[in-house]
């Protein structure tokens, strides 16, 4: 059974860094590229960032370039989203998700950033 | 960046309808769009992948189609279970983006 369950979110101050996990199970995790998409509280989903199988290719989306990095360690089966410079409008429920060839979405795990 | 428009941004519908929503894409996406069914409290599910192709395990009530930049899920004989929002997502080029969502609600 494919599993992907994130963790690491929270409650954090504005301006402060959190890293989420994204830990993978029941595929080959180094086959796939992956994804962070996260939805605001009543809001629509927004597609955060992509990493390639191998790391090598690696895009964002305008909203968090230069502050948020994805990665990930294909020996850990663990895909990351290092968040730093957080904004109250980084205020969601994230998900790490495989969207191409058979989909599967996580749980989400859920990051408030408030003072 | 690619702007997905759905419409309609809310129905209400009855059980046995047939549910028609669109997805109009601002530049040619191709084939490259999946559909998703998201309900209260949940991670969003793909139904359609590639405009037309439906999931694995999903009912035969759920049709996709279109290319380029239209596409439309249609939904033959509404059910109970059905009550969700729809979004669709182009994934032919980055950045990825979402539409705003169609939320299908029972009279």
């Amino acid at each position: 059974e494919v599993q992907l369950v994130e963790s690491g979110g929270g409650l954090v101050q504005p301006g402060r860094s959190l890293k989420l996990s994204c830990l993978a199970s029941g595929f080959t995790f180094s086959n796939y590229g992956m994804n962070w998409i996260r939805q605001a509280p009543g809001k629509g989903l927004e597609w955060v960032a992509s990493i390639s199988s191998s790391s090598s290719y690696i895009y964002y989306a305008d909203t968090v370039k230069g502050r948020f990095t994805i990665s990930r360690d294909n020996a850990k089966n663990t895909l990351y989203l290092q968040m730093t410079s957080l904004r109250s409008e980084d205020t969601a429920l994230y998900y790490c998700a495989r969207i191409t060839t058979v989909a599967y979405w996580g749980q989400g795990v859920m990051v408030t950033v408030s003072s | 960046n690619t702007v997905m428009t759905q419409s309609p941004t809310s129905m209400f519908t009855s059980v046995g309808d047939r549910v028609t929503m669109s997805c109009k894409a601002s530049q040619n996406v191709d084939i490259n769009v999946g559909w998703y069914q998201q309900k209260t409290g949940q991670s969003p599910k793909r139904l359609i992948y590639w405009a037309s192709n439906r999931d694995t395990g999903v009912p035969d009530r759920f049709t996709g189609s279109g290319s380029g930049t239209d596409f439309t899920l249609t939904i033959s004989n509404m059910q109970a279970e059905d009550p969700a929002i729809y979004y669709c997502l182009q994934h032919n080029s980055y950045p990825y983006t979402f539409g705003a969502g169609t939320k299908l609600e029972l009279k």
